[in-house]
This record gives structure tokens, C-alpha cells and sequence, in this order.
């Protein structure tokens, strides 16, 4: 079955400093790739997607490539803000299959 | 524009009482989808609707979890005589389409349900 691994939270950082989380999945078909943040007591919004190998998605500063070869789909910003604060959740979408895979979700702390 | 919508906010129930959480998913979605979310886990997929049918119940927890899905539109997720266990985050999304080929989903804000 498809699967969505991140890495362990919280992720602590210092504002201004360079952000990366880690996701892999495993997933039969080509699946579709999203990242998923939720800021405190909100539901969930996109933040980003890539549908095919080698796309990148990008929005508000954050960057995820999706790699086929790794089967990975890191998020990356350069530069965090304390505002950048919440749970991000990595996702797929597989091309068999209309429900979404969650990964279990990475909080962030950005202190000033 | 309006978002999706859930009501209630938050809901507290004593053990063995019935509840049921309402989504009203954004106008011309056809898909809708509720989740669990319990604390320090992720979502846990529940039932998706397209149009009013649930092509896939596979993720009701147990036969006290039933939904439902009128006019294409607002969506009513019951569990009956709940447990403690149930305690968690309710989410709803919507998303124009199933999804397949990177279609979004727009969450809700979630019903905060706690058990006693």
C-alpha cells in the first residue's frame, strides 16, 4: 500500500534560519505530491503540489522537488519567520486510488 | 468566498451518547471527504462522497460511524454511543473533483469532539 514517512517534529529553528523536512513515500503508480500546513487551531490548507518527476512546487517562500529516484519530496524554505509556526503534513495522492496518504506531520517552532 | 464549514466548533459528550458533526463543503464540490485527527497523529481517512455516494466506507473505524450526504452538498458524519476512544479532531475537506492528477482538497476548520 502507499505510504507517506516525515521526519520526527518538533523542529525547532531560529528566525531567519534555513528550513528543510524531510518526506519519502512509497506508492504504487505515479502519484501526485503535496505539502499540508496547519497553523494552530486551522484546518489544513496546501501549500504546494507537484504532479510529475522532477516538478518543483514553490509558494510563500517554501520549495519541494519532487524526485522519483529517491521517492522523496523534501520542504525547504531559506529563511523562516516566526510566523511560519504550525504542523506541516507531506501527502500523496497515488494514481489508483482517490483517497490521500498523510504523512503524520512535522510541527515547526520558529522562536525570534 | 465562503470555505468549507463545520459546525459544531467543539463538542463535549458523556460516553454512550450520539453525536453528529455537519460539513458544508464550497459550493460546486463534488467530491467531500472526512478525516480524524488525533493528538500527535496524522489524519486518519474516514469516508469520501462523490456526488452523494460513498464509493469507499473502508475507513469507519466500526459499524457506530455512519455518513451521510444530501443534495450534493452538506454532509452529517454520526457515531453513535460514543467512546472515549472517539475523542479527536473531525475534519472535512472538499475538492471540485475526485482526486486524481494533483487535484486540491480545501480543509474546514475541524469539530473538536471530546468524550467523557
Amino acid at each position: 500500500g502507499n505510504s507517506v514517512t516525515q521526519m520526527e517534529g518538533p523542529v525547532t529553528l531560529s528566525e531567519e534560519a534555513f528550513l528543510t523536512i524531510n518526506c519519502t513515500y512509497t506508492a504504487t503508480g505515479y502519484p501526485s505530491l503535496f505539502w499540508y500546513v496547519q497553523y494552530p487551531g486551522e484546518g489544513l490548507q496546501l501549500l504546494l503540489k507537484a504532479t510529475k518527476a522532477d516538478d518543483k512546487g514553490s509558494n510563500k517562500g517554501f520549495e519541494a522537488t519532487y524526485r522519483k529516484e529517491t521517492t522523496s519530496f523534501h520542504l525547504e524554505k531559506g529563511s523562516v519567520q516566526v510566523s511560519d509556526s504550525a504542523v506541516y503534513f507531506c501527502a500523496l495522492v497515488s494514481g489508483g486510488s482517490y483517497i490521500p496518504t498523510f504523512g503524520r506531520g512535522t510541527s515547526l517552532i520558529v522562536h525570534p | 468566498g465562503a470555505g468549507v464549514s463545520q459546525s459544531p466548533s467543539n463538542k463535549v459528550t458523556e460516553k454512550g451518547k450520539d453525536v453528529e458533526l455537519r460539513c458544508d463543503p464550497i459550493s460546486g464540490h463534488t467530491a467531500l471527504y472526512w478525516y480524524r485527527q488525533s493528538l500527535g497523529q496524522g489524519l486518519e481517512f474516514l469516508i469520501y462522497f462523490q456526488g452523494n455516494s460513498a464509493p469507499d466506507k473502508s475507513g469507519l473505524p466500526s459499524d457506530r460511524f455512519s455518513a451521510e450526504r444530501t443534495g450534493g452538498s452538506v454532509s452529517t458524519l454520526t457515531i453513535q454511543r460514543t467512546q472515549q476512544e472517539d475523542s479527536a479532531v473531525y475534519l472535512c475537506a472538499s475538492s471540485f473533483n475526485v482526486l486524481r492528477g494533483g487535484e486540491t482538497q480545501y480543509f474546514g476548520p475541524g469539530t473538536r469532539l471530546l468524550v467523557l
